[in-house]
């Protein structure tokens, strides 16, 4: 059974860091890409970020670039996302997703975590 | 970047009725490269259909998907309780992947 488990979330003032994290199993991680998407409680779907299965092809949304960095680890079967200098407007609910290809673009994502929530307020 | 408007915003429907949503791209994409999902409160979106008309493993055969070009659809052709929920179709681009805005789709 695939499972996607996030953690890092909290609360965290504006302007300063946070790194979460997402572990796989019950499939070949390094066969596939991983992406993160966000949602604010309420609202729709954004996408944040993805990485392809070996690291070497990202892609991140055009309000989250020189801000946020994806990584991946396939020894740890883990994913991460770097969130420096965050603002009011990236309080959402983290997701953590399996795409269905090797690239994190030209494919949906068939497997979500339950999310990471991350708040950021003064 | 390609933009997708869903529609109507808000579906109010009976069990056992068909449900028809919409999906409008801001140009052309290639149907291959569209996915639909759903989203019950509380939980994560699960993936429904990609390529625009195939079904996700263990999706049941009440829904489908069809469209080319700029316009999709997703059909739930009779509305069982556990349906009732948000739906979101996505694009599945080479250097972004968006989202529409969703169709909710509840109990009349």
């Amino acid at each position: 059974e695939v499972q996607l488990a996030e953690s890092g979330g909290g609360l965290v003032q504006p302007g300063r860091s946070l790194r979460l994290s997402c572990v796989a199993s019950g499939f070949i991680f390094d066969d596939y890409g991983m992406n993160w998407v966000r949602q604010v409680p309420g609202k729709g779907l954004e996408w944040v970020s993805g990485i392809n299965w070996i690291g070497d092809r990202i892609g991140y949304a055009e309000h989250v670039k020189g801000r946020f960095t994806i990584s991946r680890d396939n020894d740890k079967n883990s994913v991460y996302l770097q969130m420096n200098n965050l603002r009011p407007e990236d309080t959402a609910l983290y997701y953590c997703a399996k795409g269905r290809g090797i690239h994190w673009g030209l494919a949906p994502m068939d497997h979500w975590g339950q999310g990471t929530l991350v708040i950021v307020s003064s | 970047e390609i933009v997708l408007t869903q529609s109507p915003g808000t579906l109010s429907l009976s069990p056992g009725e068909r449900a028809t949503l919409s999906c409008r791209a801001s140009q052309s994409v290639d149907s291959s490269y569209l996915a639909w999902y759903q989203q019950k409160p509380g939980q994560a979106p699960r993936l429904l259909i990609y390529g625009a008309s195939t079904r996700a493993p263990g999706i049941p055969d009440r829904f489908s998907g069809s469209g080319s070009g700029t316009d999709f659809t997703l059909t739930i052709s009779r509305l069982e309780p556990e349906d009732f929920a948000v739906f979101y179709c996505q694009h599945c681009g080479s250097s972004s992947l968006t989202f529409g805005g969703g169709t909710k789709v509840e109990i009349k």
